[in-house]
């Protein structure tokens, strides 16, 4: 009974495409995230997504755009992929209510852009 | 945003208690401080949380000093299965969310 989960595992594509990946998450959680790890593994957030409003951006590059269109779902669609693209990227979800930190990830959806 | 510094490598033996300390001198009043575990070709885990003096749970216990400049992470006995990378987090949970920055975090070898 998978708690976050993410599709496709893998995507290979050629630059320039236009790609989405989908997230779900059954946990009832409210706030959903995308974040970004590269070959260095350093894992960087990109978006926040809290009740269906975005409420974080990192100075991604507009062409990525996360959609939201419910609290279970929170989808990234990329436009006009470059090879600088290709990394794991993981949706994640939480409880805002509390005080807990503990955020559940999913397994990662690995980008390959050629 | 609080930065934290942690050692990029470990190496230990199995049945050994390992002890990982992060650095975070910026840590603002109201920040947390969160560790997680991250597998090969997995996403993060959430392993702990705290604010201050000690917390523990089943998997770790989390020391935090009067100053709150830093917390140890504490893995009593590891095994092999504990190698992983440790990530540790400081920050504000809150109802509007929050900004999550994962540092590099400290890679851990447990060998037999």
């Amino acid at each position: 009974d998978t708690a976050v989960s993410q599709t496709p595992k893998y995507l290979v594509t050629q630059m320039g495409n236009d790609k989405s990946i989908k997230c779900e998450q059954n946990l009832g959680h409210d706030t959903m995230y995308w974040y970004k790890q590269d070959s260095k593994k350093f894992l960087k957030i990109m978006f926040s997504y809290n009740n269906k409003e975005l409420i974080i951006n990192e100075t991604v590059p507009n062409r990525f755009s996360p959609k939201s269109p419910d609290k279970a779902h929170l989808n990234l669609h990329i436009n006009s992929l470059e090879l600088g693209d290709s990394a794991v990227y993981f949706c994640a979800s939480r409880s805002s209510g509390g005080i807990s930190y503990e955020q559940y990830f999913g397994p990662g959806t690995r980008l390959t852009v050629t | 945003l609080a930065k934290t510094t942690q050692p990029i490598s470990m190496d230990s033996y199995e049945g050994q208690e390992v002890n990982i300390t992060c650095s975070h001198n910026n840590i603002a009043t109201n920040d947390y401080i969160t560790w997680y575990q991250q597998f090969p070709s997995q996403g993060p885990r959430f392993i702990i949380q705290g604010y201050k003096t000690k917390v523990t749970n089943e998997v770790a216990s989390l020391f935090i000093p009067a100053d709150r400049k830093s917390s140890t992470l504490s893995l009593p006995r590891v095994s092999l299965s504990d190698t992983a990378v440790y990530y540790c987090l400081v920050g504000v949970p809150n109802t509007g969310g929050f900004k999550t920055i994962f540092g590099a975090g400290t890679r851990l070898f447990v060998k037999a």
